[in-house]
């Protein structure tokens, strides 16, 4: 079946540069969450989307990360003025809401040069 | 601080053998824990999951123990085979319903045959 889909696969952006990452959550998914990971780390919480609403935003790292969810389906994150340090693997969760697990897709890597 | 330490970060079994991986955590607000595991260059896929009002769950050869008093969570993979070979990741949820996760930083498990 088809599940959380992420594009693109790998990004390379020069510093300075803005990134655009979409995630495509399973259809009927009312949440869906933004997870960045670093090397040799677990996931670390970015964002929370309800539908197109946001209710969590408290782990977006500055104010050069924006996220969104329109239509409360596909879901956009974007990072503007790219740092190195921003380097990482973007990774975009869906569930049902509540207890039910997130499905998480393949991720983005971001490489930063 | 991390909320959610996973102290081993590999382990080597082997194959037919049993896989125990081990979890702390800090928050005893915390009410549901799950274990995800992930292959490289793909996201984290759902394993097995337990609420925080019980202290055990088994799905065939996955048994997540729960040991609230100690803050302590494990996941037996009995008997262990090669394909179980990956990271696995604990994962806590804090009380309420917006089911964003905290993640430790993962052990790699290799089964060896």
């Amino acid at each position: 079946g088809a599940g959380v889909s992420q594009s693109p696969r790998y990004k390379v952006a020069k510093r300075g540069q803005d990134v655009a990452l979409r995630c495509d959550p399973i259809s009927g998914h009312v949440s869906l969450f933004w997870y960045q990971q670093a090397l040799g780390q677990g996931p670390e919480f970015l964002t929370y989307f309800q539908n197109e609403a946001q209710l969590d935003k408290s782990g977006l790292p500055s104010d050069r990360f924006f996220a969104e969810r329109p239509e409360g389906s596909v879901s956009t994150l974007k990072i503007q003025r790219t740092q190195q340090e921003d380097s990482a693997v973007y990774l975009c969760a869906s569930s049902l809401g509540g207890s039910s697990p997130l499905h998480f897709g393949n991720g983005t890597r971001l490489t930063v040069t | 601080d991390q909320q959610v330490k996973q102290n081993s970060p590999s382990l080597s079994v082997q194959e037919g053998r049993i896989s125990i991986l081990n979890c702390d955590y800090t928050n005893s607000m915390f009410d549901y824990f799950l274990w995800y595991k992930k292959y490289p260059a793909e996201g984290p896929t759902f394993l097995i999951s337990i609420s925080s009002i019980k202290d055990k769950n088994e799905d065939g050869r996955f048994t997540v123990f729960l040991n609230k008093s100690a803050k302590h969570l494990s996941l037996h993979i009995v008997p262990s085979q090669p394909g179980d070979s990956a990271v696995y990741f604990c994962a806590a949820r804090g009380g309420g319903s917006q089911g964003n996760l905290i993640f430790g930083k993962g052990t790699k498990l290799s089964v060896k045959p």
